[in-house]
């Protein structure tokens, strides 16, 4: 069965130092993969995405993530985090076997990111 | 967020009434989403429509009905909510299989 796991409900991090929000998924082909962040009392923003190719992906806002297939990984990073940064950020999955629903995304329980200045 | 509209932003709305969510995409996509956001609770997908067919419900109760006039609309239609239901409700469409635009979301609060 197809799932993501955000291990950390909360990340805390200075701002200006770096940031990891980690991401496991489990799928039975090959996965899509996003990260979306959302602000309060907004919708979901998409930041980035891995489909093939480069396993460092580059997002937006200085956000990348890198694709870890061994691992089932695929954690956001960025060099240096901002106050701005401060939201929650999902991770999320589409399998891409055959047979898998259109558009069935399969979101991780999101993580809050705090930045303290 | 600017290519697909919800309104309202907020609704408060009693047990016994009738309302509707409406969606709105401005971006030419073929599937169109309704996602449920509970405090403390993953993201819910309740409906998935493309080319205005329904393709999947996933065991949403009556009380929510959904209506999908053309690939550019979306409608949740509520009547006779529980308490529980409240949550806010995001709407979100796709050009097939790429990455899914999500609206800003009705604040749905049922007394």
């Amino acid at each position: 069965a197809q799932s993501v796991a955000q291990p950390e409900d909360q990340v805390n991090v200075a701002e200006g130092n770096p940031l990891t929000v980690k991401c496991t998924y489990s799928v039975s082909g090959n996965p899509y993969l996003f990260w979306y962040v959302q602000y309060p009392n907004r919708g979901l923003q998409f930041l980035l995405k891995y489909i093939t190719g480069d396993n460092l992906v580059k997002g937006s806002y200085g956000f990348e993530a890198e694709f870890n297939k061994s691992q089932t990984s695929f954690h956001l990073k960025k060099p240096s985090a901002l106050v701005s940064d401060s939201a929650l950020y999902f991770c999320a999955v589409r399998d891409l076997s055959r047979g898998s629903t259109l558009g069935r995304l399969y979101f991780g329980r999101g993580t809050q990111l705090t930045v303290w200045p | 967020e600017t290519g697909v509209t919800q309104t309202p932003r907020h609704l408060v709305m009693g047990m016994t009434n009738k309302k509707s969510l409406k969606c709105e995409q401005h971006l030419g996509h073929n599937a169109m989403y309704w996602y449920k956001q509970s405090a403390k609770k993953p993201l819910e997908l309740m409906f998935v429509y493309n080319f205005k067919e329904q393709t999947e419900n996933n065991s949403v109760p009556s009380r929510f009905s959904p209506e999908c006039p053309n690939s550019s609309h979306l409608f949740l239609h509520l009547h006779t909510l529980q308490p529980e239901d409240s949550a806010l409700y995001l709407c979100a469409s796709s050009q097939s299989q790429g990455w899914q635009y999500f609206g800003p979301g009705t604040r749905l609060t049922v007394t």
